[in-house]
């Protein structure tokens, strides 16, 4: 099975950059998507397709994909971006997660 | 406006069986794969189950295969997962997901939950 790993914690002052990351074995070679999820509340949609924005989502999250490492990065952060952020694959026919990040606003 | 509606959690023994539904709207529903995702108490997101436009095709976790099945009711839109034989690890919030395209696609949408206590 694949598996992505993803740093249980980050933590980043208001204004500051956030960049979580996951990684998996040649994960530059697939697609990956990000969710956003606050505490009691579904999961959004952030970051498909490694970079690309749904409608809806400021342009301070991006996201980036080479080698064995996705980044999703969230540039002047502010306290409502608190959360948990998942990264997600397709592969072999398998949905796979990566374990979760929870991001401290400081 | 998209809306996902899920329905049918509850608290049942080891070994019981439990019927989760997910009301959709807003969507042509038999055109798009829809996806369960379920999320045990204080842990991280876990895919379970995936099933094409049509229905003809199905995916499923190695946690589950065997005990659970996906199905759809283009009839009523609805998103359904049988889940039979179940453990106590299958206690989580199950989540009804509309997937953006194809199976390999993001979950673009997601339901508010259904809570399943197996004990």
């Amino acid at each position: 099975s694949y598996i992505l790993t993803q740093p249980p914690a980050v933590s980043v002052a208001p204004g500051k950059t956030a960049r979580i990351t996951c990684g998996g074995n040649n994960i530059g070679g697939r697609s990956v998507h990000w969710y956003q999820q606050k505490p009691g509340q579904a999961p959004v949609l952030v970051i498909k397709y490694d970079s690309d924005r749904p409608s809806g989502i400021p342009d301070r999250f991006s996201g980036s994909n080479s080698a064995n490492t996705a980044t999703l990065t969230i540039s002047r952060v502010e306290a409502g971006d608190e959360a948990a952020y998942y990264c997600q694959v397709w592969y072999n026919s398998d949905v796979v997660f990566g374990g979760g990040t929870n991001l401290t606003v400081l | 406006e998209v809306q996902l509606l899920e329905s049918g959690g509850a608290l049942v023994q080891p070994g019981g069986s439990l019927r989760l539904s997910c009301a959709v709207s807003g969507f042509a529903f038999s055109s798009y794969a829809m996806a369960w995702v379920r999320q045990a108490p204080g842990k991280g997101l876990e895919w379970v189950s995936s099933i094409s436009g049509s229905g003809g095709t199905t995916f499923y976790a190695d946690s589950v295969k065997g005990r659970f099945t996906i199905s759809r009711d283009r009839s009523k839109n609805s998103l359904n997962l049988q889940m039979d034989s179940l453990r106590v690890e299958d206690t989580a919030v199950y989540y009804c997901a509309k997937i953006e395209t194809t199976m390999a696609s993001p979950f673009q949408y997601w339901g508010l939950g259904t809570r399943v206590a197996v004990s």
